[in-house]
């Protein structure tokens, strides 16, 4: 069954540190894994899009690794800041059958 | 600025009721979307288009139905057969022959629709 599962649920953290959120998928065959970041209220808005030959892709303070070999990806946030704090959703893409797998999300939490 | 409008941000549906949610887009991308988003889910697709006249189900189609007369518009009808719509609908498009392929590229800032 082709799935995204997304770890923490919920993570708060202090402004100015760094984070880490992982994601992991049974999603087979593969075509590219996109993050996005929800600020609540709104659309999701794409961070970083990666391939099946692509291990690492960054925006700005926003930084994706993908290991295609274990099916795991993570998306680490340095120098957080308040306007970090929103959901960050993992969305993988079938290629066979052109569907989309949404995960559920981490909701991120920036305190002062 | 190019992007997707949806309206109303809030609405409310009484039982027995058919509601309609507008999507608006001048990005003049030929697909768009609709999903549903609920606590603790990811998105779920419920109607997509990717051409005007022409639509299909996603994966959660029962209780709603649209209709793509314009290119620009992609309205959602919730009707009363949906039993459980209490949730934050999201409307999206992009360009199926471009880098994005058959993935949401802009999304709305989405609709809440609550049961009275």
């Amino acid at each position: 069954k082709n799935q995204v599962e997304q770890s923490p649920q919920s993570l708060i953290i202090l402004e100015g540190k760094n984070c880490t959120l992982q994601c992991n998928y049974t999603v087979s065959p593969f075509s590219n894994l996109r993050w996005y970041k929800q600020d609540t209220g709104r659309g999701p808005v794409s961070l970083t899009i990666m391939t099946f030959s692509e291990n690492t892709k960054s925006n700005g303070r926003y930084t994706a690794t993908l290991d295609a070999d274990t099916k795991q990806s993570s998306l680490h946030i340095t120098a957080s800041q308040l306007s970090d704090s929103a959901s960050y959703i993992c969305v993988v893409s079938v290629s066979s059958y052109d569907k989309v797998i949404f995960g559920p999300g981490t909701s991120l939490s920036v305190i002062p | 600025d190019g992007g997707i409008t949806q309206s109303p941000k809030y609405l409310f549906r009484k039982e027995g009721q058919n509601v309609t949610l507008s999507c608006e887009q001048n990005l003049n991308h030929d697909a768009m979307y609709w999903y549903r988003q609920d606590p603790g889910q990811g998105l779920r697709l419920i109607y997509y288009s990717q051409i005007v006249n022409d639509f299909q189900k996603g994966d959660i189609a029962e209780g709603y139905s649209v209709s793509r007369e314009k290119k620009e518009s992609f309205p959602l009808t919730v009707t009363s057969a949906q039993k459980n719509p209490t949730a934050f609908y999201l409307c999206a498009s992009n360009n199926p022959q471009g880098a994005w392929g058959n993935q949401p590229q802009h999304f709305g800032d989405g609709t809440r629709l609550s049961i009275l």
